[in-house]
């Protein structure tokens, strides 16, 4: 497997709060992405990364922020939780047009 | 935006009985990949395709290309309990990386 690890793998919160979700890859690859999976609605596209300090919003962007500050890492920030964010968030990264690799995932629940 | 259209959303088939997942967009395609994810579990590539009318087989899959690049499908022949999961195709976004998902088809399979 890749290596790639998301952290916390499972996270309760309360509406209003912040969270922060990181990502970390060891394969120095330059793509990285943070996805949420939802019953019915597939992998929908968050945000990603095609390099350090350079990132663009996907198509479920509104209500979150990302930063890459190093290769390997990519965080995703809920700055204001909502119960509407409640979901599994999965992290991948490619080397650009080549295979995703995603990360083990992370379940958020927001109370 | 683009988007990548799979159908049917899910499947119930009889083991043995063959399965069939169909992926279409309205743009051309430089390329399309499909992932496995089983329950529970994180999407796992499964392979590429990226020339015209290109067909790859993996032992009972069998994964083709359209002609024109803006359709693909997937089929499995004489399914197993094995095969229980959810397939993606995904496909690079015109013009950029980020990795578009389709909805995803949900197989289960009864013994």
């Amino acid at each position: 497997d890749a290596g790639i690890t998301q952290s916390p793998r499972h996270k309760v919160t309360e509406t209003g709060t912040p969270v922060t979700l990181r990502c970390h890859q060891t394969e120095n690859h330059r793509y990285m992405y943070w996805y949420r999976q939802d019953p019915g609605h597939g992998l929908r596209l968050i945000h990603y990364s095609y390099g350090v300090k350079d990132t663009d919003k996907g198509e479920v962007s509104d209500g979150y922020s990302v930063s890459r500050s190093k290769t390997e890492d990519f965080l995703l920030t809920l700055e204001s939780a909502t119960s509407s964010q409640t979901s599994v968030y999965f992290c991948a990264i490619t080397g650009g047009g080549t295979e995703a690799f995603f990360g083990q995932g992370t379940r958020l629940t927001v109370v | 935006g683009q988007q990548v259209m799979q159908i049917p959303q899910y499947q119930h088939v009889q083991e043995g009985e063959d399965f069939t997942t169909y992926c279409n967009s309205s743009t051309t395609l430089s390329n399309i990949q499909w992932y496995k994810q089983r329950p529970g579990g994180h999407p796992v590539f499964l392979i590429q395709l990226v020339k015209s009318g290109e067909v790859k087989k993996q032992k009972r899959l069998t994964f083709q290309f359209g002609e024109a690049k803006k359709n693909s499908s997937l089929h499995i022949t004489a399914t197993q309990t094995t095969d229980v999961g959810t397939y993606f195709c995904a496909a690079p976004q015109i013009g950029t990386d980020k990795l578009i998902f389709g909805t995803g088809t949900r197989l289960q399979v009864f013994p």
